[in-house]
């Protein structure tokens, strides 16, 4: 079973904080994590793709992959009230023919103005 | 520029009804389509996948179908909705061949509610 877990929340942080979303995932195969962000009643947008170990930064996003522990995190820096939202983690592993999605049942981020 | 569109935006139906939901997408050529379902306050489920025409592989055995007509085309089925349907249906498409960078990109969505 590939199981992607993540802390339901609510997490709520101060405007022009650091917000630190985390994810486990269970499956070693898993090689590449996405973290998408969906604001409440539309659809997930993406933020951005990790699938070698250390960090990896866009803007004010930073991914962190620890494939040891099983482990990804998600930070958000001078967190902004648009940030509000919820952040799902995904895991990307091949399935047949196809590469499939393991989403995560999401964190929700809530930034403070 | 690649786009995804889904239709309809909203949908009530009554229990037992039939259901129809498209997803088409433009600016690219086979790519891999997915039917996945959100519930209320939940994570996305995935239901159906399909990498070509006429190709679809199920994930979750239920009363939904999927058929991929054309290229760019993929629609979800159902003879006879039931209460568990309702939820948040999204279509995404992805490459296919990117490798560890297959990234999956939404469409914007169908909510169905099932009474």
């Amino acid at each position: 079973q590939k199981e992607v877990e993540q802390n339901s929340g609510p997490l709520s942080v101060p405007e022009g904080a650091i917000a630190s979303l985390n994810c486990t995932y269970s499956d070693r195969g898993s090689q590449s994590f996405f973290w998408y962000r969906q604001y409440s009643g539309k659809s997930p947008e993406l933020i951005m793709f990790i699938y070698s170990n250390g960090d990896k930064e866009d803007g004010r996003f930073t991914a962190q992959l620890n494939k040891a522990s099983q482990y990804v995190s998600l930070l958000i820096r001078d967190s902004q009230p648009s940030d509000s939202a919820t952040y799902l983690c995904a895991a990307l592993f091949s399935s047949g023919s196809a590469r499939q999605l393991t989403f995560g049942s999401g964190t929700q981020l809530t930034v403070l103005p | 520029s690649q786009t995804i569109h889904q239709w309809p935006a909203t949908l009530v139906q009554p229990v037992g009804s039939p259901l129809s939901l498209e997803c088409t997408v433009e600016g690219t050529s086979n790519p891999n389509l997915y039917w996945y379902r959100q519930a209320a306050g939940r994570g996305l489920q995935l239901l159906f996948y399909s990498v070509g025409i006429g190709q679809i592989s199920s994930e979750v055995p239920q009363n939904l179908s999927a058929s991929r007509p054309q290229d760019r085309q993929f629609i979800l089925s159902s003879k006879k909705l039931l209460l568990s349907d309702s939820g948040f249906y999204l279509c995404a498409w992805s490459v296919g061949l990117a490798g560890l960078t297959d990234t999956q990109y939404f469409g914007p969505g169908t909510r169905l509610t099932v009474l």
